[in-house]
């Protein structure tokens, strides 16, 4: 059973360009989460979303950054017009269920923004 | 609102020496607390989970301890190895509505000298 795969590892962009961080989470996992690590800060939460549905998307900047988990295919965090406070690791985990007792983690996409 | 703070923030022992990481947490409520490796460009292992209504886990040469009503948990790592080098995470998931949600400290960082 693969693990959670994000796509792609590294992603650089110019200011004002647009960001798409890809997540396919574990083989019948059907819960997202994404997680931003700023520099020497913890990971934080951004939002939570099941098949077609935002659950949960209160740590998510208001402006510029969006997410979806359509029926089919991956979930995908964008980032329309890119800062450079934006340069961060990214992290999609996944879970079966939202009592799972463990979020499954991806290896990040570390984001750089000149 | 939960908070998680880890000390110390950097740790370098040598080999073969026994160490304690330390993470505490605000608010007591919590529906489980779980240690995280992260090795640099990688994504998250999971350690150790300790339910709420636990007092320690063990795996091999770690040991969890929870003491959940002094917001406090420790991680015990018995003769460190230079494998172990590594940034040692804590999570929390508060009890309540948004239970999916983790949140972070900003990690210890081991270093294990041959």
């Amino acid at each position: 059973n693969a693990g959670v795969m994000q796509n792609p590892r590294h992603l650089v962009r110019r200011r004002g360009q647009e960001a798409r961080l890809r997540c396919s989470p574990m083989k019948g996992h059907s819960h997202v989460y994404w997680y931003r690590q700023l520099p020497e800060e913890g990971l934080k939460f951004m939002v939570y979303l099941q098949k077609e549905n935002i659950i949960d998307e209160s740590g998510m900047p208001k402006e510029r950054f969006s997410a979806e988990f359509p029926k089919e295919g991956p979930s995908i965090l964008r980032i329309q017009q890119v800062v450079r406070g934006d340069s961060a690791a990214y992290f999609c985990a996944s879970s079966p269920a939202v009592f799972q007792e463990t979020q499954y983690f991806g290896p990040g996409t570390r984001l750089l923004v000149l | 609102k939960q908070e998680v703070t880890q000390i110390p923030a950097a740790l370098s022992v040598p080999e073969g020496e026994n160490l304690v990481l330390n993470c505490s947490f605000t608010d007591s409520a919590i529906y489980n607390l779980q240690w995280f490796r992260q090795d640099p460009g990688k994504g998250l292992t999971s350690l150790l989970l300790i339910q709420s209504s636990q007092r320690e886990q063990t795996s091999g040469r770690l040991n969890a301890s929870l003491d959940k009503s002094s917001g406090r948990s420790t991680l015990y790592i018995a003769a460190s190895q230079p494998g172990d080098s590594a940034t040692y995470l804590c999570a929390v998931r508060t009890s309540g509505g948004s239970n999916y949600k983790l949140t972070f400290g900003k990690g210890t960082l081991l270093t294990v000298n041959p």
